[in-house]
């Protein structure tokens, strides 16, 4: 079954308005949770990561202002697009690192969530 | 900065055939190396995790090898079905604290009946 879900699967917004998506670790705690997005036909690429109980480290070139990161549980981290354009439209798939054998962490994605801005 | 690259970019088989998709990197300081499957619209399942101390993993059908010196790793999917037909995705993770992953562009295959 899903390890990590992701709320709402799919969203469109008029210009100038504020989305929010939930990231979600479902049977485990997850103090790091990190937030990619992925353009038509690219590679996913690295916008933040959310660490709980500290501000979030964001990539170069991405706006800490304009994407807003809380991770407000061991098992919940959010992503807020504020006054969103239309080029803000993407894919955005968050992830989380779960304990497996070995004593290694192993990445668990969310379905992903598909912002289209008007 | 480090750099994944997957060739080919897309790749249509017959149902049945054995394949092989490439991944390179650019830096071979890497902690492990990671396969996903990503289906159109949706997220990534991991198919298989290759620490940079092994030299291959195994998982049904599939199997992926990494060679870190010479920075390649290779994903072959044996008896291929058309339900592997599917976005593959090679990410590796550089050595360091951070868990953040750089991915390639990933290979669409499309395995035809």
């Amino acid at each position: 079954g899903a390890v990590v879900s992701q709320h709402p699967s799919r969203v469109i917004c008029k210009s100038g308005t504020s989305v929010k998506i939930e990231c979600r670790s479902l049977d485990f705690q997850a103090t790091t949770m990190f937030w990619y997005r992925q353009f038509p036909k690219q590679s996913l690429m690295l916008m933040a990561t959310s660490n709980e109980g500290s501000k979030a480290t964001y990539e170069q070139g991405v706006e800490k202002d304009k994407f807003l990161i809380n991770h407000a549980s061991l098992t919940l981290s959010t992503l807020t697009v504020t006054s969103a354009h239309p080029e803000d439209s993407s894919f955005y798939i968050c992830s989380a690192p779960r304990p497996s054998g070995g004593g290694g962490r192993t990445q668990y994605f969310g379905p992903g969530t598909r912002l289209t801005v008007l | 900065k480090q750099e994944v690259t997957q060739i080919p970019a897309a790749l249509s088989v017959p149902e049945g055939e054995n394949l092989v998709l490439n991944c390179s990197f650019t830096d071979s300081a890497i902690y492990n190396l990671q396969w996903f499957r990503q289906d159109p619209g949706k997220g990534l399942t991991s198919l298989l995790l290759i620490q940079s101390s092994q030299r291959e993993q195994t998982s049904g059908r599939l199997n992926a090898s990494l060679d870190k010196s010479s920075g390649r790793s290779t994903l072959y999917i044996a008896a291929s079905q058309p339900g592997d037909s599917a976005t593959y995705l090679c990410a590796v993770r550089p050595q360091g604290g951070s868990e953040k992953l750089v991915f390639g562009k990933g290979t669409k295959l499309t395995v035809n009946p």
